[in-house]
């Protein structure tokens, strides 16, 4: 275990539906993100909190919407998804900005949109 | 938008073989991370090289960084079937945050 943990790990979801992943890590990192991977493509960067103050958006669609109630605790919310946001969804954090430390990950939400 | 980009796509090998996979980038970075994925789960961060070293070593693993290249490698030695996963590159862009190649598919066969 990484200290960042997702849940849930698995999700269906109807394109009418609304659900929210959740991100919890425990190792007191200032920093956290949602990433999509999707199958074949490079990890895509979503979103990005620091001391939690969103600082990246990177241009994702408003049918996903995160929130950052604390460092701690990292949620995407999702509603009236499309089948092509299908991917697992990465949680991780980090002390710092990633680019000078590692990222510490979670296992992954395994997304599919019915 | 992506910044490393590994190479090759796949590589198969026999257990106690050497695997090396390599990585090359488009601008200028303050260092060079490798992360292992095993299947459908999460990353889990290898070593990371600062621009302004040539090679380091960690177990089994050995990466160099070429800046005047733009281009890193990752070598395992003595592979084994737990080494079986997905291998990123990633690099800090000009932004400082993390930018992921789509990755090396490695299969160790026993």
């Amino acid at each position: 275990e990484t200290g960042v943990t997702q849940t849930p790990r698995h999700l269906v979801m109807g394109m009418t539906n609304k659900k929210s992943l959740k991100c919890e890590q425990h190792l007191g990192h200032n920093a956290m993100y949602w990433y999509k991977q999707s199958a074949k493509k490079p990890l895509e960067l979503m979103f990005v909190y620091s001391l939690e103050e969103r600082v990246e958006n990177n241009s994702v669609p408003s049918r996903f919407s995160p929130e950052c109630p604390n460092s701690s605790h990292l949620f995407l919310h999702l509603h009236t998804l499309q089948p092509e946001d299908s991917a697992l969804y990465l949680c991780a954090s980090s002390q710092g900005w990633t680019g000078f430390t590692e990222a510490f990950f979670g296992q992954g939400t395994r997304l599919t949109v019915v | 938008s992506q910044q490393g980009e590994e190479d090759p796509q796949a590589l198969s090998i026999q257990e106690g073989e050497n695997a090396t996979m390599n990585c090359s980038y488009k601008t200028s970075i303050n260092n060079l991370q490798w992360y292992r994925q095993n299947s459908g789960r999460g990353l889990v961060h290898l070593i990371l090289i600062r621009s302004n070293e040539r090679e380091k070593h960690s177990g089994r693993l050995r990466v160099t960084l070429d800046t005047s290249k733009k281009s890193s490698s990752l070598l395992i030695t003595a592979s084994r079937a737990a080494d079986t996963a997905s291998y990123f590159c990633a690099t800090d862009a000009y932004d400082y945050k993390l930018s992921f190649g789509a990755g090396t598919t490695v299969t160790v066969r026993a």
